[in-house]
């Protein structure tokens, strides 16, 4: 167990739909990563936040967004769904300073989309 | 750009046998260089990183992957595979204009079979 909470685990949906996946980091840990693993693309970074603002911005298509919130927990929204948004999405917490770089991954949520 | 290759899509590889999974990458700056691993169903797992210092780096659960600056290269071994190592492995690559940030860039992945 890495301390990573995702939710949901499974998700389906319909085009042009909205959906949001949740994320509790590991205690302590101030960054949050979201990543997305399909099987054409691999896993992409999609983007960071540390301690409530965004760090880092990766492959992250402007139908979605994400957040973090005060107690440190993350959401990312995923809007106008489309067939290809149908991955794996991965949620990272990293304890930064003592151990830089060891990302510690939820199990995921996957979303189909019909 | 940073990048990281994974020449194999799978390594099979008999128990008790030595193991390699190979990568090469190719960043700006010194890199800073990790393996995953994934079991089915699951998420990624951290195995081990280099930094810097030797070019051996030991990892978890008797991993050990090889740093090679001349040849680019950031190889994953293990003298004695296990039935239970069956899994995906990820290399990766951490963006050196990340200031602050660990965002990783990934190989595709490598599939692991150990057979019996």
């Amino acid at each position: 167990d890495s301390g990573v909470t995702q939710t949901p685990k499974h998700l389906i949906t319909a085009t042009g739909q909205r959906v949001t996946l949740r994320c509790s980091p590991r205690s302590g840990d101030l960054s949050v990563y979201w990543y997305q693993q399909s099987l054409d693309q691999g896993l992409q970074f999609l983007i960071q936040y540390y301690n409530g603002e965004e760090r880092a911005k990766g492959n992250i298509l402007e139908r979605f967004s994400a957040q973090q919130f005060p107690d440190l927990h993350s959401e990312l929204n995923l809007s106008s769904l489309e067939l290809g948004d149908s991955a794996l999405y991965f949620c990272a917490s990293s304890p930064t300073r003592d151990r830089p770089g060891e990302l510690f991954f939820g199990e995921g949520s996957r979303l189909t989309v019909l | 750009a940073q990048s990281v290759a994974q020449p194999e899509d799978q390594v099979n590889v008999a128990e008790g046998n030595p193991l390699t999974v190979k990568c090469t990458y190719s960043v700006s700056g010194n890199p800073y260089l990790f393996w995953y691993v994934q079991y089915p169903n699951r998420g990624l797992q951290f195995l081990l990183k280099y930094i810097t210092g030797d070019n051996l780096v030991k990892g978890s659960y008797g991993f050990e992957a090889e740093f090679n600056k001349s040849q680019t290269s950031f190889h994953l071994k293990k003298p004695s595979a296990l039935v239970s190592d069956s899994a995906l492995y990820f290399c990766a690559v951490r963006d050196p204009s990340g200031a602050g940030s660990y965002q990783l860039t990934f190989g595709k992945g490598t599939k692991l079979s150990v057979i019996p």
